[in-house]
């Protein structure tokens, strides 16, 4: 079944300390992206890779880091969580840019 | 930069038709909408691209208008299945084909029997 997959799809976690959100999808799609969700917000994109090994920042990357060494997987990585990156996460990908776009489930994080 | 999308809410009754709005500030290279339901992951609808096109399946269409950088996603006929929160998504002409995409605040859609 083509899906895109996020882990853990709830998290609690303390300031400061580094955690991952992983993302892997097996559609071999070329373009991944991350963003998050907040309540009169929307969805805000933090990074997206149109391809292995090209990442770039989306409209808000401060405090996240992403990697893609592999097509299929794209994490997202919060160094040192603060309590403002409590929030809603989605991890989506297409075959490229401006195509559709499938979402993973989603990851609720707490930082607390 | 962020598009602004209106109504913010609508409250329709089956067999209501809707239209949900999606201006930017700048030329816009293309126009995506998804669906969202609650709890659940945002869904594609459709995608337009600059040339003013329009698109539909069903009952759902939208438009593209270049000129005054906005789309507009149509709902006829509306069912219950149609509720939940929709969002359109924008690249900028200029960065389109870099993958930066930037979604409006969302409308929610409640259809009711």
């Amino acid at each position: 079944e083509a899906q895109v997959t996020q882990n853990p799809r709830y998290l609690i976690t303390v300031t400061g300390k580094k955690l991952t959100v992983t993302c892997s999808q097996n559609m071999n799609h070329e373009y991944m992206s991350w963003y998050r969700q907040d309540p009169g917000l929307g969805l805000r994109q933090i990074y997206y890779s149109m391809n292995v090994e090209v990442t770039d920042k989306g409209d808000v990357p401060e405090g996240y880091k992403v990697s893609r060494k592999e097509k299929r997987n794209f994490p997202l990585i919060l160094e040192s969580p603060s309590p403002n990156q409590t929030s809603l996460y989605f991890c989506a990908s297409s075959l490229r840019q401006n195509t559709e776009a499938f979402f993973g489930q989603g990851t609720r994080l707490t930082v607390v | 930069q962020q598009p602004v999308q209106s109504p913010q809410a609508v409250i329709l009754r089956e067999g209501e038709d809707a239209v949900i709005n999606c201006s930017s500030s700048k030329a816009l290279y293309s126009v995506h909408w998804y669906r969202q339901k609650h709890g659940e992951a945002p869904v594609f609808l459709m995608i337009l691209l600059k040339g003013g096109e329009q698109k539909g399946h069903d009952k759902i269409s939208a438009s593209f208008n270049e000129k005054k950088q906005q789309s507009s996603l149509y709902l006829t006929a509306s069912q219950l299945s149609y509720s939940g929160t929709y969002f359109c998504g924008t690249s900028v002409l200029g960065s389109g084909n870099t993958g930066k995409l930037i979604f409006g605040q969302g409308t929610t859609l409640q259809v009711k029997p």
